[in-house]
């Protein structure tokens, strides 16, 4: 178990351009999450998956975000025509939930620029 | 709309000092309850977990305890040391019943040991 891999760590690109990060869960973990964090701020909640299904998107999540979770393995984060304001941490943490407890393990995280 | 807030937003301590970080939310239907470690620019490391049912939990110097009924929690820090510098989150997870897989984090309390 190598826990939580996210790729990759860094990620600068111009205003416009799109960007994919990646997430590779615990390998036995079947829930998968993805949240954003700015300076000085917790982590915010953008999407979950169970499996492979897509069951909860954020209000932060607009049309230019989309994830994907194929096979209910690893997962895809991407931020079409990115905009200075989309400049984050973003993190991907993975579950396996068990009687009354659900344990959420966090990644490294991907640092975007947007310049 | 559950809110998490952290008191206080920083602290500063000499080393060997016990200090506590206290954390409330406004929803007391939670499933369980977890206090995180993050260093700068780096991801979250999961201290301690706290399910609905139990009052504390322990781990090495660190307790937690919560009180589900008032919305609080606190953490404990025994004989601090500098290793302890980081920014401390609390985050909790809304009851299964409600369909939410959410964490919702506090914007953090940051700690400095003073050698």
């Amino acid at each position: 178990d190598t826990g939580v891999s996210q790729n990759p760590r860094h990620k600068i690109t111009k205003r416009g351009q799109n960007v994919t990060f990646r997430c590779d869960p615990i390998s036995e973990h079947n829930r998968l999450y993805w949240y954003r964090q700015t300076l000085g701020q917790g982590p915010e909640f953008l999407t979950y998956f169970q499996n492979e299904a897509q069951l909860e998107k954020s209000r932060l999540l607009s049309d230019r975000f989309s994830a994907e979770r194929p096979k209910g393995s690893f997962s895809t984060l991407e931020i079409q025509r990115t905009e200075q304001g989309d400049s984050a941490m973003y993190l991907c943490a993975s579950s396996q939930r068990r009687r009354d407890r659900d344990e959420q393990y966090f990644g490294p995280g991907t640092r975007l620029t947007v310049t | 709309k559950q809110e998490v807030t952290q008191i206080p937003a920083a602290l500063s301590v000499p080393e060997g000092e016990n200090l506590v970080l206290n954390c409330s939310f406004t929803d007391s239907a939670i499933y369980n309850l977890q206090w995180f470690r993050q260093d700068p620019g780096k991801g979250l490391t999961s201290l301690l977990l706290i399910q609905s049912s139990q009052r504390e939990q322990t781990s090495g110097r660190l307790n937690a305890s919560l009180d589900k009924s008032s919305g609080r929690s606190t953490l404990y820090i025994a004989a601090s040391q500098p290793g302890d510098s980081a920014t401390y989150l609390c985050a909790v997870l809304r009851d299964s019943g409600a369909g939410s897989y959410q964490l919702t984090f506090g914007k953090g309390t940051k700690l400095s040991v003073i050698p």
